[in-house]
Formats: structure tokens, sequence, C-alpha cells
């Protein structure tokens, strides 16, 4: 089966950094993607990761480690316009399917 | 210019209804997607097209048709309508099965009164 697991809700405050895990079991992996969701928009595209590591975009990075199923997407030097939902999902391999996760709501805070 | 579009972006209407959601790309990518965000703001996936040709029919009732005419199209219509089909529908596209990231449209509010 598919399975993407995400904490529901996180709070932080501004200039803070937070992360955001996420822990997957797919039948079969071909990358990871984080996007970011504001109330009422579309989802955008942060990060992608298909190789164990770090890769980082400016105030964002993401990590993966595909031996323990896991990555987690990192906000530094949060802004309130980070407040959104940030959604992972992975594309299985033999497949054309990006599986989601539910998703993680993120407040910030003054 | 918006590379995914969407009409209309608000529809509401009465159970046992027939409505259509049209969706265009402009970004020359050769699959397409629809997914279905409900409540909870779990994103679906529904169908995909890569280029006209149907290859991802999820697990949805027959009431849902796409269409693709062509690959910068993908079109979704709904027949006799259900209250539990009351949701935001996002078109994407991706530059091949697979490939690359989704880009997103900006969703389709249905409810299903």
């Amino acid at each position: 089966g598919q399975n993407i697991d995400q904490p529901t809700e996180m709070t932080a405050t501004e200039g803070a950094i937070v992360q955001i895990n996420c822990t997957y079991q797919t039948s079969g992996f071909n990358g990871l993607f984080w996007y970011q969701q504001h109330a009422g928009e579309a989802p955008t595209f942060l990060s992608y990761n298909v190789l164990d590591g770090l890769e980082e975009k400016g105030r964002f990075s993401s990590f993966l480690s595909r031996s323990k199923g896991y990555s987690y997407l990192l906000l530094k030097e949060l802004q309130m316009k980070d407040s959104a939902s940030y959604l992972c999902a992975v594309r299985g391999s033999g497949t054309y399917k990006y599986i989601f996760g539910t998703g993680t709501r993120l407040k910030v805070l003054a | 210019d918006t590379a995914v579009s969407q009409t209309p972006k608000y529809l509401v209407t009465q159970m046992g209804n027939d409505k259509s959601i049209k969706c265009e790309q402009n970004l020359g990518h050769d699959t397409m997607y629809w997914y279905k965000q409900d409540s909870k703001k779990f994103l679906k996936i529904m169908f995909s097209y890569n280029n006209k040709e149907l290859i991802i029919n999820e697990t949805v009732p027959n009431r849902f048709s796409p269409k693709s005419p062509d690959k910068a199209h993908l079109n979704l219509h709904i027949n006799s309508l259900e209250l539990g089909d009351s949701a935001v529908y996002f078109c994407a596209s991706s530059q091949g099965p697979g490939t690359g990231e989704l880009f997103f449209g900006e969703g389709s509010r249905l409810t299903v009164l």
C-alpha cells in the first residue's frame, strides 16, 4: 500500500526555524516533492529530492533519506507569508502517479 | 499568462445535475492530471492523460469522465452529481508522465446542494 504521513498542524514564531517531517511507505520510489499551498490557492512547487541528502534553495531546504523513508522541509527566518499548508508528495517508480500526504498546516505567529 | 488555467473557478449546483470543468495548459507539457482535494485538504489523483492517451484511471465512479481533445486540454465531466462530489478539483500538468514537478491550475470549487 501507499502511505505518506505528515503532522497535521505546526505553529512557529516569525524569524524562527521550523522543520516539517514526512515519512512514506510506497511501492517503489522515484522522487519526493514538497509543495506550498496558501488557503484558497493552488499548490506551488518548492523542492525535489531523488537522492539522499540535503537540497537548499534560499530559506527553504529539503532532506531525504531513502533507507528510512523519511524527508523533512526546513524553513528558516520564518515570515508571516510562510503561513500555509506544506504538502509532501512521492512519485513511485514504474508509475506516473504523484501521491500526496495529507499536508501540514503551518501557522507563523508574530 | 496563466500556465495552467481552469474554468469555472466556482460551481454551485443541485444534486443530480451534470457539470463540466475545463483545463488548458500553455507550458507545452505532454501530461495532464485531475486531482480532487476534499475538505481535509487531501489531494487525491483521479486521472492522467499523456498526449491525449489515458494513463491513470484511479478508482473513481464512472459518473466522472475525463476527455483530452489535445495535449494542451483536459476536461472533466461529472454526471448525476452527489453531495460527496463537493470538493476542489485541481488540474495539473507535467513535462511528461511522472517527469518533473506538477504545475497546478487555480482549482475549481464545486458545491453540490
